[in-house]
């Protein structure tokens, strides 16, 4: 069973626009999420995170947003690059096992 | 510290033969974790250590599958009697753990694993 799913497989967004990326999850138990950027032939590099404690976490030009009564979150980039262009994976925690979407690749348009 | 290392990066078998895959992780991380990863999906946890001791082991992690840590630092993850249902990315991830709270993983660049 997918405890984290990420329902938009890839998204296009025009340079400099703001790109959205989206993942909900089911196990209330989770209470800590992170964002992962991944590009061809490397492992996922680690992006952002929040704690359950939060609804809102910003580093830079990304900003994550926890909705725990909805139990979403989502991870804004703005404004976008043609660097952001990569694969984003969210991924949840309840302490021990970390749980993976299946990913959105984005692809920012110059 | 130059981050989380793997070895090799990749790996060509023929059915039937055992494989091993080497992770070096950030030195100080105390938490080590093994993760498969094929296309069109995320990683999946296959099993985590914390310092030498296993602590835990996925479904997904059939007997053929095994993995160390000994003294705590490096981990070898060895498949057995390779299928080709085994080609995949394995990914290795280090993390600190407080005791009381998780920190983010740092992979590896991963071992792309092909059984022919």
């Amino acid at each position: 069973d997918q405890q984290v799913k990420q329902n938009s497989p890839s998204l296009s967004v025009q340079e400099g626009r703001i790109s959205i990326l989206n993942c909900d999850y089911t196990n209330s138990m989770f209470d800590y999420f992170l964002w992962y950027k991944k590009y061809p032939a490397e492992g996922p590099t680690f992006l952002i995170s929040i704690s359950s404690i939060k609804d809102k976490n910003e580093d830079g030009r990304f900003t994550v947003f926890l909705n725990k009564s909805a139990k979403h979150l989502s991870l804004h980039i703005v404004p976008s690059q043609p660097g952001d262009s990569a694969v984003y994976f969210c991924a949840a925690s309840a302490g021990n096992q970390f749980y993976f979407g299946t990913g959105t690749s984005l692809t920012v348009i110059p | 510290d130059t981050g989380v290392s793997q070895d090799p990066r990749h790996k060509i078998t023929k059915r039937g033969q055992n494989v091993t895959f080497r992770c070096d992780p950030i030195s100080e991380h105390n938490r080590l974790y093994w993760y498969r990863q094929t296309l069109g999906q995320g990683p999946e946890f296959l099993t985590y250590f914390q310092n030498e001791a296993q602590l835990e082991k996925s479904r997904l992690l059939s007997d053929r599958f095994s993995a160390e840590r000994p003294k705590g630092s490096f981990s070898t993850l060895e498949i057995q009697r390779t299928e080709q249902g085994d080609s995949a990315m394995y990914l290795c991830a280090s993390s600190h753990y407080s005791g009381t709270a998780s920190y983010e993983q740092y992979f590896g660049p991963g071992t792309r694993l092909t059984v022919t």
